[in-house]
């Protein structure tokens, strides 16, 4: 199957910096995005990688590495509205742009 | 900014019903899909729709469930006999292309709840 494994809950402090890890299978990868999604939200488009590096926009990048199947989400400055779910999100060739989440990472940012 | 619309924001069924829900992807974009996600899992593919047909569908998206293109502007998704288990947020999508960078862009959702 096409796991997408990322951690359930994490909790940080405001101010601070959080990291979100992804892994997933590395065959067939085409492309990995990150949303955000508020409870009872759509998700909403964070980022996008699909070569091996860094890409910043502004508090938030993202990692990626195509050998290692891993991919990190980095928020800085935390802020109280960062509180929310972190979907890990694998494209996969072969499909129609079809996206395979993960199940989310459950961010709380606490003062 | 562009974005997708979806109508209805909530729906309450009875199971057995016929249940549409209604999508206006954004304007340029040329490649539609219905997501659906019950409470507290992840987000599951249902279809993509380039075309006016059907490009790939998953295994949740069986013969209770279809998709159309009724005109230029709504994406419409069908359930003829809803059960209980079709209780979920339904999240229509669209992306311009299915190339590198073709960000796929979601809709608020559609809440079904099936009574």
């Amino acid at each position: 199957g096409q796991n997408i494994d990322q951690p359930t809950e994490m909790t940080a402090t405001e101010g601070a910096i959080v990291q979100i890890n992804c892994t997933y299978q590395t065959s067939g990868f085409n492309g990995l995005f990150w949303y955000q999604q508020h409870a009872g939200e759509a998700p909403t488009f964070l980022s996008y990688n699909v070569l091996d590096g860094l890409e910043e926009k502004g508090r938030f990048s993202s990692f990626l590495s195509r050998s290692k199947g891993y991919s990190y989400l980095l928020l800085k400055e935390l802020q109280m509205k960062d509180s929310a779910s972190y979907l890990c999100a694998v494209r996969f060739s072969g499909g129609y742009n079809k996206l395979i989440f993960g199940a989310g990472t459950r961010l709380a940012v606490h003062p | 900014e562009p974005e997708v619309t979806q109508t209805p924001s909530h729906q309450v069924t009875q199971m057995g019903q016929e249940v549409i829900l209604r999508c206006v992807p954004i304007s340029n974009h040329l490649y539609f899909y219905w997501y659906r996600q019950i409470l507290g899992q992840k987000v599951e593919f249902l279809v993509s729709f380039y075309n006016n047909e059907i490009s790939e569908k998953s295994e949740i998206f069986d013969d209770q469930f279809s998709v159309e293109r009724p005109d230029g502007s709504n994406f419409t998704l069908k359930i003829r006999s809803t059960k209980l288990e079709d209780s979920a947020m339904y999240f229509c999508a669209s992306s311009g292309g299915t190339g590198r960078g073709n960000t796929i862009y979601f809709g608020e959702g559609s809440w079904l709840t099936v009574v």
